[in-house]
């Protein structure tokens, strides 16, 4: 059964930093291209980042460039979100997003960002 | 950026009537390979997304065949043939052809009347 599990959310104040985790199983993760997907409360699906099977390819959504990192270990079969300084507008649930197509996602993490 | 635009925004549905979902794109969504992609997502309440269709009318696996998606370059439809009460929720488009970035449709909430 493929399966993702985001792990590594939590309060943070603004300017922090935090780091996202998602865990895959039941396919061959290193085929397959990961994204990041977040959704603010009450909020539509936001695209942020992409990366691809071998890291060689990584895009960021305008609105995390400069500030958010992905990277991946395929040998962990493991996607991972370095977040750094942190706003408001961060505030979101995070989605890891399996496959070119976003055919596979996790239950989320939730990241809140305030004071 | 592609603009990914739903609609209704809002659907109120009897039970065991028909539902349909139309997105529109702000440019063609046909790749150079002549494939289009364009997919649908179903999020339930308090659930995480899940995929239905990709690359327009492919239902993924496990999707009952009451759903179906249609279109093509810039005007897409997601259709329900017989609403049940499990189909509850918030869809979403989005465009996997001019990348990056990957867009979303605002997403439309479906409820039973």
């Amino acid at each position: 059964e493929v399966q993702v599990v985001e792990s590594g959310g939590g309060l943070v104040q603004p300017g922090g930093s935090l780091r996202l985790s998602c865990a895959a199983s039941g396919f061959t993760f290193s085929s397959h291209s990961m994204n990041w997907v977040r959704q603010a409360p009450g909020k539509g699906l936001e695209w942020i980042s992409y990366i691809s099977s071998y890291s060689s390819t990584i895009h960021y959504a305008d609105s995390v460039k400069g500030r958010f990192t992905i990277s991946r270990d395929n040998a962990k079969n493991s996607l991972y979100l370095q977040m750094n300084s942190l706003r408001a507008e961060d505030t979101a649930v995070y989605y890891c997003a399996g496959g070119w197509s976003f055919e596979s996602w996790g239950q989320g993490t939730l990241v809140t960002v305030s004071s | 950026d592609v603009v990914m635009t739903q609609s209704p925004l809002s659907l109120p549905v009897t039970l065991g009537q028909p539902a349909s979902i139309s997105c529109r794109s702000s440019q063609s969504l046909v790749y150079s390979d002549g494939n289009t992609y364009l997919n649908w997502f179903q999020q339930g309440p308090g659930q995480s997304p899940r995929r239905l269709i990709y690359k327009v009318s492919n239902r993924d696996s496990g999707v009952p065949d009451r759903f179906s998606g249609s279109g093509s370059g810039t005007n897409f439809t997601l259709k329900i043939s017989r609403v049940e009460a499990e189909d509850v929720g918030v869809y979403y488009c989005m465009q996997g052809t001019h990348w990056p970035p990957w867009t979303f449709g605002q997403g439309t909430k479906v409820e039973i009347k």
